[in-house]
């Protein structure tokens, strides 16, 4: 049973337009939520998180919105650029868990165009 | 500073034999955690280390798997009698303060191929 779900595995965008990559939960009980950047044959990198006390945190390009009672979250990319381009991962986390483990999505592999 | 190491970088090893895995984490981090990534699939935790605590070995697919940390820092992970399906890059993350901190930093993987 998948917890979280990227429901789109790819995404093709004009360099300078927007990036948006989804994000549904199922676990009422994740409390945090973190987005990821992978390149191939690299780890994935920290990019942005969110806590569920809020709906939005912005970083430079990059803004992370949740909706709680949707159990949805979307990370923005503005403007997107050819290095933007990777797979991106949403991750969620139990605080109250015993062992502070990453619940991962697939990912979604965005593409920004030149 | 460094980050999270990992080597091998790939491994390509044959059905039913044993392989290590092993993985240095960021100085200081007291967590330590195991991921694999298997093909088309998102990050499946392992296993958990968190200073001297008894590991969460929750995450682990099968008893052919296992993983120590010796001294607090670095880890192996043990896969005995490999078969086709333990195919996936395996992946190490170190934390500093779970719980109060929730970002995991990760090392580049190694690549297990069982043939």
């Amino acid at each position: 049973d998948q917890q979280v779900k990227q429901n789109s595995p790819s995404l093709s965008v004009q360099e300078g337009r927007i990036s948006i990559l989804n994000c549904d939960y199922t676990n009422s009980m994740f409390d945090y939520f973190l987005w990821y950047k992978k390149y191939p044959a690299e780890g994935p990198t920290f990019l942005i998180s969110i806590s569920s006390i809020k709906d939005k945190n912005e970083d430079g390009r990059f803004t992370v919105f949740l909706n709680k009672s949707a159990k949805h979250l979307s990370l923005h990319i503005v403007p997107s650029q050819p290095g933007d381009s990777a797979v991106y991962f949403c991750a969620a986390y139990n605080s109250g868990g015993s062992n502070y483990k990453l619940t991962f999505g697939k990912g979604t592999l965005l593409t920004v165009n030149p | 500073g460094a980050g999270v190491s990992q080597s091998p970088s790939n491994k390509v090893t044959e059905k039913g034999k044993d392989v290590e895995l092993r993985c240095d984490p960021i100085s200081g981090h007291t967590a330590l955690y195991w991921y694999r990534q298997s093909l088309g699939q998102g990050l499946e935790f392992l296993i958990y280390f968190q200073g001297n605590s008894a590991p969460d070995k929750s995450g682990l697919p099968s008893d052919r798997f296992s993983a120590e940390r010796t001294g607090g820092s670095v880890s192996t992970l043990t896969i005995q009698r490999t078969q086709q399906e333990d195919s996936a890059v395996y992946l190490c993350a170190s934390s500093r303060n779970p719980g109060l901190t929730y970002e995991q930093y990760f090392g580049p993987g190694t690549r297990l191929t069982v043939t």
